[in-house]
């Protein structure tokens, strides 16, 4: 069974405080990893699709890192606006053909304090 | 362009009554995906349709809960009768291009309809 593990569950940093989120996962084989944004009240919105390790992937003050078992995305001098939670989720090579599958965390709540 | 519409945004009924949500997908996407998002539980896959057609409903909770997609623009999940139990939001997603059979395209997530059973 698939299984995705993120940690911190909450995280408060200053506003200019860089830090990273932990995405563990347990995959017979990796097809892709996500990782979306969640604002209170909002669907998850669509940040980075990563596929093999080593790969990274950035947008703004956001970078995204994959290795065999676990990804980070790492928050660069991060704004008041960037608070949300993150959420990691996984797709298993083993989907089948036309199944697009994904096993989420249960996210990291990130506050950034002016 | 249009993202994914769910309706409606917020729902609160007492127990034992019927509830149907909707959702429209992106046009042109031809997965769609039923999610019930909890505290406790975080985001589970309900039900996912490939073309129309129901592929996998291993997390439907249980025979209360039904899913259709009678064409490409429109789903329903429906909850009779409903229980306090069945309090969460539930989010509507759709992704895929018809071109790609093998395809990590990502999922497009709708608002959710925040449900409240009495």
């Amino acid at each position: 069974e698939d299984q995705v593990t993120q940690s911190p569950e909450a995280l408060r940093l200053q506003e200019g405080e860089s830090s990273s989120l932990n995405c563990s996962y347990t995959v017979s084989g990796l097809r892709g990893l996500f990782w979306y944004r969640q604002d209170p009240g909002k669907g998850p919105e669509f940040l980075f699709t990563l596929y093999s390790a080593g790969e990274e992937k950035e947008k703004e003050r956001l970078k995204a890192t994959l290795t065999k078992k676990e990804s980070f995305l790492h928050i660069t001098a991060p704004k008041p606006e960037d608070s949300a939670t993150y959420l990691c989720a996984v797709q298993a090579l083993d989907s089948g053909a036309g199944s697009y599958q994904l096993t989420f965390g249960k996210g990291t709540k990130l506050s950034v304090i002016p | 362009d249009a993202g994914v519409i769910q309706s409606p945004r917020h729902e609160v009924t007492e127990m034992g009554q019927e509830v149907t949500l909707r959702c429209k997908p992106i046009s042109g996407h031809n997965s769609l995906f039923w999610y019930r998002q909890t505290m406790m539980r975080g985001l589970e896959l309900l039900i996912y349709f490939n073309n129309n057609v129901p592929i996998d409903d291993s997390g439907m909770p249980e025979d209360r809960f039904s899913a259709k997609m009678p064409n490409a623009s429109f789903s329903t999940l429906k909850i009779q009768p409903s229980e306090p139990r069945d309090s969460a939001v539930y989010f509507c997603a759709s992704s895929g291009d018809s071109r790609y059979i093998y395809s990590n395209q990502p999922q497009h997530f709708g608002d959710g309809t925040r449900l409240s059973i009495l």
